[in-house]
């Protein structure tokens, strides 16, 4: 079990530009989640898929970010344009739910987001 | 939705000792799942314990151990014989058993282990 796979794992670009964080869940887990972590906000949810499908993007902070999940061993979160106040640590993290909710969440090890 | 409070943002451990960190949460679900996760210095989130509301005995992982009270509707973490590496981050999380998508999470502790 190779985990969740984030990539890239830090990511330093300039304001206005477009930032494409990715995300590989473990095989076999039908839901994957997109949290942002700051200081002051702690750890938000952005928003989750349930089998590819996009369920709840209400933590979207607004339509600069967009996130997709084109099959079920990828997903996508992106931010066009980046603005500083997007600085933060991006999780992905996926579950199982088939069945029995007692499967935990599986985090990815986080994508550290810094826009100049 | 549910809410999930830990209302110590800060704690700390003398090595060796016994700690316990609190979290509380707001439901009107009989069905749930509960878990604590661990977030050291690296960042990486590590899943400690977790407990089935269903169930009466409180869940053990060696030294990680909670003390679930569901009509209180509270769900601590004690970490015995702390050790150095135990010094981190963590967050209480909560997870539906009928809506099990979501997971709501706490504001999370920083626990610090004092040599």
């Amino acid at each position: 079990d190779a985990g969740v796979i984030q990539s890239p794992r830090h990511e330093v670009t300039e304001m206005g530009q477009e930032v494409t964080l990715r995300c590989k869940p473990i095989s076999g887990h039908n839901s994957l989640f997109w949290y942002r972590q700051t200081m002051m906000r702690g750890l938000e949810l952005l928003i989750y898929f349930n089998n590819n499908v996009p369920i709840d993007d209400s933590g979207m902070p607004e339509d600069r970010f967009s996130a997709k999940m084109p099959n079920a061993s990828f997903s996508t979160l992106k931010i066009q344009p980046s603005e500083p106040r997007d600085s933060a640590v991006y999780f992905c993290a996926s579950s199982a739910t088939g069945g029995s909710y007692n499967s935990p969440l599986h985090f990815g090890n986080g994508t550290r987001l810094t826009v100049t | 939705a549910q809410t999930v409070t830990q209302s110590q943002p800060e704690m700390s451990v003398q090595e060796a000792e016994t700690v316990t960190l609190s979290c509380t949460y707001d439901t009107s679900e009989s069905d749930y799942y509960l878990f604590w996760y661990k977030q050291p210095p690296s960042r990486q989130m590590i899943l400690v314990i977790r407990q089935e509301a269903y169930k009466q005995q409180n869940a053990t992982e060696n030294r990680f151990s909670v003390n679930f009270q569901k009509a209180a509707k509270s769900f601590s973490l004690k970490i015995s014989d702390s050790q150095l590496g135990d010094a981190a981050m963590y967050f209480c999380a909560y997870r539906s058993g009928s809506t099990g998508n979501q997971f709501y999470f706490g504001t999370g502790t920083s626990l610090t282990v004092i040599p």
